[in-house]
């Protein structure tokens, strides 16, 4: 079956760290870039990053850029999201998504079911 | 503020036709046809209805039609139906600083 499945997320004080984890499973992992898209309580989507299928390439929105790291273990057929100086404005749930095609063009068309991460003191 | 402008909600009775409208600048819509629909029911993940303005991926009703026009996107379902009824989000490439923006997404009721 294709799927994503995260998991990690949960609750974390303001300006501490949390690692989120994807695992994907049903199609070339390594054939596809890969991306992290939020979308808070009741709001609308926000893209977070992209990341290469070889892991080469990464892209981050700007709010963003500098606090969270995206990679992958493509002989896992995982992706990580690892987010620091976490900020109550991060709460969110965290999709783990697929891209449509080989090459980055920002479709996406597979997505996971998502991990809460909720920042609260 | 959203980067892409849609209307809160639009509303239709089974079997009429409605269109939702994307709002973008030069910068996003206008420059690229890197353009997306997304349809997210309740408590839902958020699924793909349309890609590269105009396209549907495999197993997507052929009653959901996408065009782009200037700095304007649009969202076309024909034929609406019950399970029509969800949030829509357009989104749009947006260069190599700002990469991609969402609209704010639009409640479709089905009357």
């Amino acid at each position: 079956e294709v799927q994503l499945v995260e998991s990690g997320g949960g609750v974390v004080q303001p300006g501490g760290s949390l690692r989120l984890s994807c695992a994907a499973s049903g199609f070339t992992f390594d054939d596809f870039a890969m991306h992290w898209v939020r979308q808070a309580p009741g709001k609308g989507l926000e893209w977070v990053s992209v990341i290469s299928g070889d892991g080469g390439i990464t892209d981050y929105a700007d709010s963003l850029r500098g606090r969270f790291t995206i990679s992958r273990d493509n002989r896992k057929n995982s992706l990580y999201l690892q987010m620091n100086s976490l900020r109550i404005e991060d709460t969110a749930l965290y999709y783990c998504v697929k891209d449509l095609q080989q090459l980055v063009q920002y479709y996406f068309d597979l997505w996971g079911q998502g991990a809460l991460v909720t920042v609260s003191s | 503020q959203s980067a892409l402008t849609q209307p809160a909600s639009v509303s239709g009775s089974p079997g009429q036709s409605i269109t939702i409208s994307c709002t973008g600048t030069s910068s996003d819509i206008g420059s690229y046809n890197i353009v997306s629909w997304y349809q997210q029911h309740p408590d839902k993940a958020p699924r793909l209805m349309i890609y590269e303005g105009s396209k549907r991926p495999s197993g997507v009703s052929n009653r959901f039609s996408g065009s782009k026009s200037g700095n304007t996107a649009s969202l076309t379902i024909s034929g609406l139906q019950a399970e029509d009824e969800a949030d829509y989000y357009c989104c749009s490439y947006a260069g190599s600083r700002s990469f991609v923006v969402f609209g704010g997404g639009t409640k479709v009721t089905v009357l």
